[in-house]
């Protein structure tokens, strides 16, 4: 069945700390991944994508996502995180233009000033 | 659990038709969003409810209609479609109480329109 399994329901971290958020999908085929963000009051943001080429894929914002197709990972990274970097993140799994997405559960993420 | 329910996963019209797609959201959820992505495309914000009534309004088209029923399912109705319409349209639902109710998506209804 495909799924996307984010780890931490909420991490709270101190300004400049890095970050990690991980993301483990299961897609049969080939797999489109995405990184969305909600900050507070806000709609939904695309941070980064990844559809095919270099695994590594930086996105909005300072943020970088790895994908590591033998751990079926794709997890979100910054090294050092703002207060203004406090919001809700997403990582969702799709087969490509035809395809629909799938969700994690999310992460909240709490930086403290 | 159950999770955000959409239908249909995909639909297929042509220019000028109508169509309508309808999300079911988690039980005891009284608020539910309607996003649009097009291909290669960040997500928009399309519009919004809060027991029964929008809430917030995104860039939803004229040519698109929106409502929440008393069950709480939401129905997004588009019409004279576009080929610009194709996408993938998901919705979320959450408990309304700030912002720490949790998020949940839906696996979205992909619309092409030919």
């Amino acid at each position: 069945a495909q799924s996307v399994s984010q780890h931490n329901h909420h991490v709270i971290l101190s300004e400049a700390a890095s970050l990690e958020l991980g993301c483990n999908y299961s897609y049969g085929g080939t797999v489109n991944l995405f990184w969305y963000v909600q900050y507070p009051g806000q709609h939904l943001q695309l941070l980064l994508k990844y559809f095919s080429g270099d695994p590594l894929v930086k996105g909005i914002k300072g943020f970088e996502a790895e994908f590591i197709k033998s751990k079926f990972s794709f997890n979100l990274r910054k090294p050092s995180v703002q207060w203004s970097d406090t919001a809700e993140y997403f990582c969702a799994a799709g087969g490509g233009s035809q395809g629909n997405l799938i969700f994690g559960k999310g992460t909240k993420l709490s930086v403290k000033p | 659990a159950a999770g955000v329910i959409q239908s249909p996963r995909h639909l297929i019209k042509e220019k000028r038709e109508t169509a309508t797609l309808k999300c079911y959201p988690i039980p005891r959820h009284d608020t539910v969003y309607w996003y649009q992505q097009g291909p290669g495309q960040d997500p928009q914000f399309l519009i919004s409810f809060y027991e029964k009534m929008q809430s917030d309004k995104g860039s939803i088209p004229d040519r698109f209609s929106a409502q929440q029923f008393s069950d709480y399912h939401s129905e997004l109705n588009m019409s004279s479609l576009e080929l610009g319409d194709s996408a993938l349209y998901f919705c979320a639902s959450r408990v309304r109480g700030g912002n720490n109710s949790p998020l949940h998506f839906g696996n979205g209804t992909r619309l092409t329109v030919t």
